[in-house]
């Protein structure tokens, strides 16, 4: 059974638009959640972390928690073709160490 | 400031063989973990090492080690390698217990 579930997309938006994306994950003892943006043949660039559920907003980009429904989402907002990427979600597990489960990520596309 | 910095950037090694791989933390950072990233998947864990003690280990198998040296920086071992093994091995550091930053990784190709 996957830990951290991601839409695989891709997903595609237009230039100037709202991109969503979206995360589950089983654990329900997970306390930290985190955005990464992978650009292809790069390393995972933290973009948003989120510890408590609500809103959490970083320029053009809002993560959303809801502990109960056990989901994570990210909204890029004015989405531009530099937003081109995967996007990967990040939870870390309990247990004592920092160990991070990630999602297969969703990648997105941009279009000018 | 420095960010994670690994080496080498490649590294090309046949079936059986064993290859080290390097990983100096963001200055001030006393945590080092280890991932490995298959294409088209999420990076897994391998370890974690906190003031030079294991904090965690992945399901990988016993020829996978690691450790940690008293400057914070690391090496990942890999002994007996298979084709299986080809990825890009990721490390990274954080002020435990806190956001998780990556090095640019290795990439590893077992022929």
């Amino acid at each position: 059974q996957k830990e951290v579930e991601q839409n695989s997309g891709p997903l595609s938006v237009p230039e100037g638009a709202i991109a969503s994306l979206n995360c589950t994950y089983s654990d329900r003892g997970s306390q930290s959640f985190f955005w990464y943006r992978q650009y292809s043949g790069k390393s995972p660039e933290l973009i948003m972390s989120i510890y408590s559920n609500g809103d959490k907003e970083d320029g053009r980009f809002t993560a959303q928690l809801n502990k109960a429904s056990q989901y994570v989402s990210l909204l890029i907002r004015d989405s531009q073709p530099s937003d081109s990427a995967t996007y990967l979600c990040a939870v870390n597990s309990q247990g004592g160490s920092e160990k991070l489960v990630f999602g297969k990520g969703t990648k997105l596309t941009v279009n000018p | 400031d420095a960010g994670v910095t690994q080496s080498p950037t490649h590294l090309i090694k046949t079936r059986g063989q064993h290859v080290t791989l390097r990983c100096s933390p963001i200055s001030g950072h006393k945590s080092v973990s280890w991932y490995q990233q298959v294409l088209g998947q999420g990076p897994q864990f391998i370890f974690q090492y906190y003031e030079k003690e294991e904090r965690g280990r992945g399901n990988f198998p016993d020829r996978f080690s690691a450790r940690q040296f008293p400057n914070y920086s690391s090496e990942l071992n890999v002994n007996a390698l298979l084709l299986g093994d080809s990825a890009l091995y990721l490390c990274a550091s954080s002020l435990m217990p806190y956001e998780q930053y990556f090095g640019p990784g290795t990439r590893l190709t077992v022929t």
